[in-house]
């Protein structure tokens, strides 16, 4: 089975300042990694993904994202917050191989940057 | 190019009723998933099609089905509407299954 656990149900961040939103996963095998982000009302927009390769993987509007295969982590980062980024954001986290090819998704964290 | 469409946006039906919504998927994706988001929840996984063959179904009752068409446009069938229903149902889509999802703007149902 796979799971996903996204600790934070709200981070907070001053403008300017960097943001670091957690996600840490379960699958049997080796995982697809995914972030999405979703503004108020809205569908989820792909911002980024990890497959395999550089642990480091950057996505869409400045976003990046660090796998880290011994703590089972994919936190989404970003070096400086804008008021625009706050909005909800789902980790979601799928098997490579052996299983469904369907993706699971955390509960969301809610980041709030404020000006 | 567009993206995942999905109709209607917003409708309120009454317990008991049926509901029908609408999906076509961005040009060239031939696989479409249909997920359904809760208040304070991620989106949780229903059903994935390809090719007009059903490839998964989340845990959801038999009140729920769907179907995908020769366009790969798909439809979501909600049988016996309860107040439990309501939510924002999502279309996803992708070029097969296992390769990224890119989602739709939702549809909003309301059961009263």
């Amino acid at each position: 089975a796979q799971s996903v656990a996204q600790p934070e149900d709200q981070v907070n961040v001053a403008e300017g300042n960097p943001l670091t939103v957690k996600c840490t996963y379960s699958v049997s095998g080796n995982p697809y990694l995914f972030w999405y982000v979703q503004y108020p009302n809205r569908g989820l927009q792909f911002l980024l993904k990890y497959i395999t390769g550089d642990n480091l993987v950057k996505g869409s509007y400045g976003f990046e994202a660090e796998f880290n295969k011994s703590q089972t982590s994919f936190h989404l980062k970003k070096p400086s917050a804008l008021v625009s980024d706050s909005a909800l954001y789902f980790c979601a986290v799928r098997e490579q191989s052996g299983g469904s090819y369907i993706p699971t998704f955390g509960r969301g964290t809610s980041l709030i940057v404020h000006p | 190019d567009a993206g995942v469409t999905q109709s209607p946006t917003h409708l309120i039906k009454t317990r008991g009723q049926q509901v029908t919504l609408r999906c076509s998927p961005i040009s060239g994706h031939k696989s479409v998933s249909w997920y359904q988001q809760v208040l304070g929840q991620g989106p949780q996984f229903i059903f994935q099609y390809y090719e007009k063959e059903e490839r998964g179904r989340g845990n959801f009752p038999d009140r729920f089905s769907a179907r995908q068409f020769p366009n790969y446009s798909s439809e979501l069938n909600v049988n016996a509407l309860l107040l439990g229903d309501s939510a924002l149902y999502l279309c996803a889509s992708s070029l097969e299954p296992g390769n990224t999802i890119y989602f739709g703007e939702g549809s909003w149902l309301t059961v009263v």
